[in-house]
């Protein structure tokens, strides 16, 4: 089946500084990628949605200057955190829109990222 | 109101127990994802839906489109089906996901 492979699995890094998260679809084309974050015990929120080759559509309220989203390519999808602060800690997870058929679509998602900011 | 309401919100069950989990939304979808997050944050895809039923191993998820309700199964259940257990919605004409809060699933050996 599709697989999306996500790295880091988790990364700590000092404030200040950015931080970039991949994911790759290992065995199909990711023509389209989402990228949500996750609190402690709370459900995924949507950031952003990235379309190979064009610019990536933000949800309210996400900085697209603070998470710049790259889709270059067809299996890769980059996540850069940038100007990591203590309050960006959190659990990022990319997911990838399958195909399933004619009209259908499923949808895969990485292992997950997570990010402490000290 | 959420759009995706999940119930119960914390289940904690005896190896072997039948254990349900429902899910209810609002909107009209195109199609009801169960998905399983583990304690390492993964989540995997478990059940795709747009109508009836569909079973794999000892889960099953069905779906009724008129009551915009979806329930998953889980048969036999065993320590390593504890995660949390998340609906999600897509709906007609929107190719994201909307997410209930998940049921968060314990079973005791």
């Amino acid at each position: 089946g599709a697989v999306v492979s996500q790295h880091p699995s988790w990364v700590i890094c000092k404030s200040g500084t950015s931080v970039k998260i991949e994911c790759r679809s290992l065995d199909f084309q990711a023509t389209t990628m989402f990228w949500y974050r996750q609190f402690p015990k709370q459900s995924l929120m949507l950031m952003a949605t990235s379309n190979e080759g064009s610019k990536a559509t933000y949800e309210q309220g996400v900085e697209k200057d603070k998470f710049l989203i790259n889709h270059a390519s067809l299996t890769l999808s980059t996540l850069t955190v940038t100007s990591a602060h203590p309050e960006d800690s959190s659990f990022y997870i990319c997911s990838a829109k399958t195909s399933q058929g004619k009209a259908e679509y499923g949808y895969t998602f990485g292992s997950g990222t997570r990010l402490t900011v000290v | 109101k959420n759009e995706v309401e999940q119930s119960p919100q914390n289940l904690t069950a005896q190896e072997g127990e039948f254990i349900t989990i429902n899910c209810s939304y609002s909107v009209g979808i195109s199609a009801l994802h169960w998905l399983q997050q583990h304690p390492g944050g993964g989540i995997v895809s478990l059940f795709m839906l747009s109508s009836g039923k569909k079973k794999h191993g000892r889960l099953i998820a069905t779906i009724n489109i008129q009551e915009k309700h979806s329930s998953l199964h889980i048969t036999a259940s065993h320590p390593r089906d504890s995660a949390v257990y998340i609906c999600a919605v897509r709906s007609v004409g929107n190719e994201k996901l909307t997410f209930g809060t998940g049921t968060r699933l314990t079973i005791i050996p």
